[in-house]
């Protein structure tokens, strides 16, 4: 089945960086976009940026523009997003998702934390 | 980008049916048939419950419904269940991006 594990959150201090990985199995990982999608404790979900499947096409929300970086390496069946300049209002959830391009989400990882706090 | 707007709460008694809306503009639930229905349970990761509108994933329960009309976007839970109690948000695409409603808490009276 469809598994999604998303790495790599914590507490990080305002300015820094974070990088996190999302392993995934139980599909042909190479053949489909992937996004990432933030939730802010106790708020609504946010899109935050997709990749397609080979990597040509990517996209952020104007919120991550510039300081956020998403990648992703078929061969190791992962997913990445570098997170730079990070700011209070980044802190959240962060939840990997498979998407039929940015139509619908049909699977979600269990999402990874990631705190922005001096 | 705006969020889509939807009610924060909605709520209803064992075998009723509700309604949740999901209000955008022609740029987005206006403009193109992608938008989809998410239920999600605290502490829990979002599930996929309508897409492209009107679709059922497979093992979904009929219950679950989607409509639009204009842009207005709509979610329709028949034969309200307690396990029915959870939040649900909307999403549309838009223009190589996409755009999430803020969410609405369903209660089981």
């Amino acid at each position: 089945q469809v598994q999604l594990v998303e790495s790599g959150g914590g507490l990080v201090k305002p300015g820094g960086s974070l990088r996190l990985s999302c392993a995934a199995s139980g599909f042909t990982f190479s053949d489909s976009y992937m996004s990432w999608i933030r939730q802010a404790p106790g708020k609504g979900l946010e899109w935050v940026s997709y990749i397609s499947s080979k990597s040509s096409r990517t996209n952020h929300a104007d919120s991550v523009k510039g300081r956020f970086t998403i990648s992703r390496d078929n061969a190791k069946n992962s997913l990445y997003l570098q997170m730079n300049s990070l700011n209070p209002h980044d802190t959240a959830v962060y939840y990997c998702a498979r998407g039929d391009y940015l139509y619908s989400f049909d699977s979600w990882g269990q999402g990874t934390l990631v705190t922005v706090s001096s | 980008q705006s969020a889509l707007t939807q009610p924060a709460s909605v709520s209803g008694s064992p075998g009723q049916s509700i309604t949740i809306s999901c209000t955008g503009a022609a740029s987005d639930v206006g403009g193109y048939n992608y938008v989809s229905w998410y239920q999600q349970y605290p502490g829990k990761a979002p599930k996929l419950i309508i897409y492209d509108v009107t679709n059922r994933p497979s093992g979904v329960s009929n219950r679950f419904s989607g409509s639009k009309s204009g842009n207005t976007a709509s979610l329709t839970i028949s034969g309200l269940q307690a396990e029915d109690e959870a939040s649900y948000y909307c999403c549309s695409y838009t223009t190589d991006r996409v755009v999430f409603g803020g969410g609405t808490k369903l209660t089981i009276l």
